[in-house]
């Protein structure tokens, strides 16, 4: 049981390039999650789909977009990336309602 | 509003116990979590507490809940080297009829001395 997993573990981009962050969950939840890891700051909310077909913004949306393909998959993406989105990215899922949000193992962001 | 704070850093010897709190703001919040990170890995459940309880014992996890403060505490007993990590407080909250979303604090870095 794979869990969620994200891809890729490690990006380096220049100012300005785009990048999709996949994400993908086998455990039949209906919400998933972006969060990002800055040092200090904890986990800042990015996005969230409470079902497949929604999404709605978190604590901090600004420079990116989001899709839920399908009910495994959720997408992160940087239309153009600005070095103040260096960061560690993580994903997570979760059954509506449920006690537990399951998490990637992250993927870690340079932007140069 | 929405806001979880927690201490940057707690620093114990290897046996003795380890308290980390916790504030939050959101009186609507439904569960109260304790997750840990381990250096390069993403985030695991140690334990969570439901907002009508005021305490939950797991083995060497306490966790103590005081709601008229918005006070949240994990006390680890008998602390060892292995739980040396990023220890992160969240709430859960729901708004509107959407699913839960997780507010997370900034993070308490334990260090365990041998």
């Amino acid at each position: 049981n794979a869990g969620v997993t994200q891809t890729p573990k490690f990006q380096v981009l220049k100012t300005g390039q785009s990048m999709t962050l996949q994400c993908a969950q086998d455990m039949n939840h209906n919400s998933m999650y972006w969060y990002r890891q800055d040092p200090g700051m904890g986990l800042r909310l990015i996005y969230y789909s409470a079902s497949e077909g929604t999404t709605d913004k978190g604590e901090v949306p600004n420079g990116y977009n989001v899709s839920r393909l399908n009910k495994r998959e959720f997408s992160l993406r940087l239309e153009s990336a600005a070095p103040s989105q260096t960061s560690v990215y993580f994903c997570a899922s979760s059954e509506e309602g449920g006690t537990e949000a399951f998490f990637g193992q992250g993927t870690r962001l340079t932007v140069v | 509003g929405e806001d979880v704070e927690q201490s940057l850093f707690l620093s114990v010897r290897e046996g003795d116990s380890s308290v980390i709190n916790c504030t939050y703001t959101d009186s609507s919040s439904t569960y109260l979590y304790w997750y840990k990170q381990e250096p390069g890995a993403g985030l695991q459940l140690l334990t969570y507490i439901f907002s009508n309880m005021d305490m939950k014992q797991d083995q060497r996890l306490t966790v103590l809940l005081n709601k008229k403060d918005k006070h949240l505490s994990l006390r680890i007993a008998d602390t060892q080297t292995g739980d040396s990590a990023i220890y992160f407080c969240a709430e859960s909250l729901n708004y509107g009829g959407a699913t839960n979303k997780l507010i997370f604090g900034t993070g308490t870095l334990l260090a365990v001395q041998p």
